[in-house]
């Protein structure tokens, strides 16, 4: 069974930095692209950005482009977000879910509450 | 972007019944839309994709049908565990991915 184990969220204050882990198992993890999507409190599903297996290829919803970088390490079976410049627009349960077209499984997801 | 927009916003329906829920695409999709369910406090769960594939597990209440911009997700006879709130997403302009803004199943 596949596992999806998000950590890393919490309380930042405007214009602060953060990084979000998210730890596979269960899968070849070298094999699968991984993105993360995130959902504002009472809001809909947005995605955020995705990785190919390798690490090559990176992409990023303009709301975050500049701002935020995925990153992987196969080694590690992880996949991870620098989240930098945050502002209230970002406050959401980020959520890491395997692939890059549709998204499954997704993880139990990590709360980022930006607020002074 | 592509917009994604979902119909009705709420659908009441008495357990045993049919739900049919609708997700308009601004421009056509080719099939690539994917459906989730999620339940309040959990993360969502794939039902759907390429329009009418159910991923592994699901049950064949569930099932979707439509082409170029115009889907709909359809729960045969509801459960009690299908109380939720459904999403559909878009994979056609990749990576510029966008999802609906949910229509919430609830009891009639």
């Amino acid at each position: 069974e596949v596992q999806l184990l998000e950590s890393g969220g919490g309380l930042v204050q405007p214009g602060g930095s953060l990084r979000l882990s998210c730890a596979a198992s269960g899968l070849t993890f070298n094999t699968y692209a991984m993105s993360w999507v995130r959902q504002a409190p009472g809001k809909g599903l947005e995605w955020v950005s995705s990785i190919s297996a390798s690490g090559v290829g990176t992409y990023y919803a303009d709301s975050v482009k500049g701002r935020f970088t995925i990153s992987r390490d196969n080694s590690k079976d992880t996949v991870y977000v620098q989240m930098n410049s945050l502002g209230a627009e970002d406050t959401a349960v980020y959520y890491c879910a395997k692939g890059r077209d549709w998204f499954d499984p997704w993880g139990q997801g990590t709360l980022v509450t930006v607020s002074s | 972007e592509i917009v994604m927009t979902q119909s009705p916003a709420i659908l009441s329906v008495s357990p045993g019944e049919r739900a049919t829920l609708s997700c308009r695409a601004s421009q056509s999709l080719s099939s690539n839309l994917a459906w989730y369910q999620q339940k309040p406090g959990q993360a969502p769960r794939l039902l759907i994709y390429g329009a009418s594939t159910r991923a592994t597990g699901i049950p064949a209440r569930f099932s979707g049908s439509g082409s170029g911009t115009e889907y709909t997700l359809t729960i045969s006879s509801l459960q009690s565990e299908d109380f939720a709130v459904y999403y559909c997403q878009q994979y056609n302009n990749w990576p510029a991915l966008t999802f609906g803004g949910g229509t919430k199943v609830e009891i009639k």
